[in-house]
């Protein structure tokens, strides 16, 4: 069964810093990963999604890596702002089989950006 | 265009009642899911539709049931609603099962006692 991990839970920042988030998963077999932002009591918002035959994703102050291989992608935020402040999920698409189509999703990293 | 939305936003109910989430989307997707989210788990899906007319089991169906009524509108219902059923639910849509993004709606916000 797939296996999201992102780490670190929590962070918090000064405005201005660069950030990595970092996420982790168990089974290569994926079509594509995606980021999500999440704001206290709303929805997901779509940030990123790489394919799986890609390496890496920008939007704006935003790079998302990906190294299927070895089950990691990254999530680079550059001179973050306090509007960022947000629970940034990472979510990987299975591609096989009865879970074809299956997002499986991190626990997520909440983050803090202060003024 | 609206994209997912979801009714209603919040619902407190009391143990034993029933009640239907609802969710529609106007992007023309084929494919629709319902997931719910809880404290310290991530999500998790419950249900998904990849096409009109069919329904599948997700991870964690056990108390639900789900109706992909047209191409538009995927609903949730709890029969007999339990305390762990507490929890945020989000549907989402996309294209197709598979290769597309996963849009997702605002979420319901349910509370069992």
């Amino acid at each position: 069964k797939q296996e999201v991990t992102q780490i670190p839970a929590a962070l918090s920042v000064p405005e201005g810093e660069n950030l990595v988030l970092n996420c982790s998963f168990t089974d290569s077999a994926i079509y594509n990963l995606q980021w999500f932002r999440q704001d206290p009591g709303k929805g997901l918002t779509s940030l990123l999604l790489i394919q799986s035959s890609q390496r890496e994703q920008t939007s704006g102050r935003l790079n998302a890596s990906l190294d299927k291989s070895s089950g990691r992608s990254t999530l680079y935020i550059a001179a973050s702002q306090p509007g960022d402040s947000a629970t940034y999920l990472c979510a990987v698409l299975a591609d096989r089989g009865s879970t074809l189509g299956r997002l499986y999703f991190g626990r997520g990293t909440q983050l803090t950006v202060w003024p | 265009n609206a994209g997912v939305t979801q009714t209603p936003k919040f619902q407190v109910l009391k143990t034993g009642q029933s009640m239907t989430l609802q969710c529609a989307q106007d992007m023309n997707h084929n494919s629709m899911y319902w997931y719910r989210q809880d404290p310290g788990m991530g999500l998790r899906l419950i249900y998904y539709s990849a096409s009109e007319g069919t329904t599948d089991k997700g991870e964690v169906p056990n108390g639900y049931n789900v109706s992909r009524l047209n191409k538009r509108e995927f609903s949730l219902r709890l029969e007999s609603a339990a305390p762990s059923q507490t929890s945020v639910y989000f549907c989402a849509s996309s294209r197709d099962r598979g290769f597309y993004e996963q849009y997702f709606g605002p979420g319901t916000r349910l509370t069992v006692t």
